[in-house]
């Protein structure tokens, strides 16, 4: 089936610092999606990239999708203590299967 | 603005009990989802539906079903609880514009004693 892996599992950071996680799928996605789960919270819907190559951007966060849709990236400028959090890709290949990603874990050090 | 409800927040059940978790979804939001999350663990698709037919169906257990009403809150029916099913059990919804932007529930934790 498919499988969606995140790397890194766990990241620390510094305040100020920047952060990117990376997802990647063994076959084509039709679309990817980033989610948001602050501890003993919810997932939240940030955003989904669709078209090869689209980058979009959320004030500090730039999310990229790749040219042949097979990876994804979250990059964060100058972390906040607010950006805590597990931050897990999920995607869809084409109607076939639904998965979420393992997730990255960011502690933010103030 | 509404969110995704569900009911109730905890629940503690013994092994082979029965258990019912109930998730009301975002008005005007036809598509519901039902997740497990294991502790530091990524949701798990069980099971969804639109328009009050099951549309995907994920790792859901046998033991598990699940159905829409015509008032779309949906319910998770867990029969034979297992030590394993000890869980967050978390519902989405979606609206028909996009089917992937997702909106979660707060959940609901399963603990099998």
């Amino acid at each position: 089936g498919q499988q969606v892996m995140q790397i890194p599992q766990y990241q620390h950071v510094q305040e100020g610092e920047d952060f990117t996680t990376y997802c990647n799928s063994s076959t084509t996605l039709s679309n990817i999606q980033w989610y948001k789960q602050r501890p003993g919270g919810h997932p939240v819907f940030l955003i989904q990239l669709v078209k090869s190559g689209e980058v979009k951007k959320q004030k500090r966060l730039t999310f990229q999708f790749g040219e042949a849709k097979k990876n994804s990236s979250l990059h964060i400028t100058a972390t906040q203590t607010t950006d805590v959090g597990t931050y897990f890709c999920a995607a869809d290949n084409y109607g076939q299967n639904f998965v979420f990603g393992p997730g990255t874990r960011l502690s933010v050090l103030p | 603005a509404a969110g995704v409800i569900q009911s109730p927040r905890h629940l503690i059940k013994e092994k082979r009990e029965t258990a019912t978790l109930k998730c009301y979804p975002i008005p005007r939001h036809d598509t519901v989802y039902w997740y497990q999350q294991g502790p530091g663990q990524d949701p798990q698709f069980l099971i969804s539906f639109y328009e009050k037919m099951q549309s995907d169906k994920g790792s859901i257990p046998d033991r598990f079903s699940a159905q829409q009403f015509s008032d779309y809150h949906s319910e998770l029916n867990m029969s034979s609880l297992e030590l394993g099913d000890s869980a967050l059990y978390f519902c989405a919804s979606s609206p028909d514009r996009n089917p992937y932007e997702q909106y979660f529930g707060p959940g609901t934790r399963l603990t099998v004693t």
